[in-house]
């Protein structure tokens, strides 16, 4: 399994675009780069994922560089209710476990 | 409501007891699986299900007894509590395993082991 390495902790104001940077170097070409959140008390919830190309969707944006060696997930407004742990995770399928690092917890200030 | 539930929320028990913790998903999806969530360890798998009748360990299965006799259950057993099974319990499923099947999570079981 690739191993991540994210920052410990980011603040964001509410409002602002949050930019969550995760560096992924040993990734193997048919590994996914996914992204969860942890939001306090509650299970982990799926946010985007993607191989080479960037992603968006209703809740974020995936950047994933050319040479797929990290990757920044975009809360483009972030608000209160995006306060949580944000974990970076390539995933290849065909194995059994989501491996959840530390993460990063994101704090979004009023 | 379509999803994944778990039960109970909450569980306090003793040590040597047996307590069973539910899971129950609406999606028809062939993958469930158990991981247990501690301060300092993250996620950690105990057990995976590819579809009913086929369970396999994860990397901290000791302790622990599932079963899967229809699709949208996966009961997980402490046959024998002890305090270091005080956790959180997280159940997901998803369709499958290929490269963009995403796992969907329950709330989680808070279980205290006195």
């Amino acid at each position: 399994d690739a191993k991540t390495t994210q920052p410990t902790s980011m603040d964001c104001a509410e409002g602002r675009a949050a930019n969550l940077p995760c560096n992924h170097s040993t990734i193997s070409g048919n590994e996914y780069v996914y992204w969860y959140r942890q939001i306090h008390s509650q299970g982990p919830q799926y946010i985007i994922h993607g191989l080479k190309n960037n992603e968006t969707n209703e809740m974020a944006s995936l950047i994933i560089t050319e040479d797929r060696k990290s990757s920044t997930l975009i809360l483009p407004h972030a608000t209160l209710r995006d306060t949580a742990v944000y974990y970076c995770i390539p995933f290849q399928g065909g194995s059994e476990k989501l491996v959840f690092g530390k993460g990063t917890k994101l704090t979004v200030n009023p | 409501d379509a999803g994944i539930t778990q039960s109970p929320r909450y569980k306090i028990t003793e040590t040597g007891r047996q307590v069973t913790l539910m899971c129950h998903q609406t999606w028809s999806h062939s993958y469930m699986f158990w991981y247990r969530q501690d301060l300092g360890h993250g996620l950690r798998l105990i057990y995976y299900s590819a579809a009913a009748d086929i369970t396999d360990k994860g990397e901290v299965p000791d302790g622990y007894v599932v079963s899967r006799s229809k699709t949208e259950n996966f009961p997980l057993t402490l046959e024998s509590a002890t305090r270091s099974q005080t956790s959180v319990y997280f159940c997901a499923s998803s369709e499958g395993l290929a490269s963009q099947e995403t796992q969907y999570f329950g709330p989680g079981t808070r279980l205290l082991v006195l």
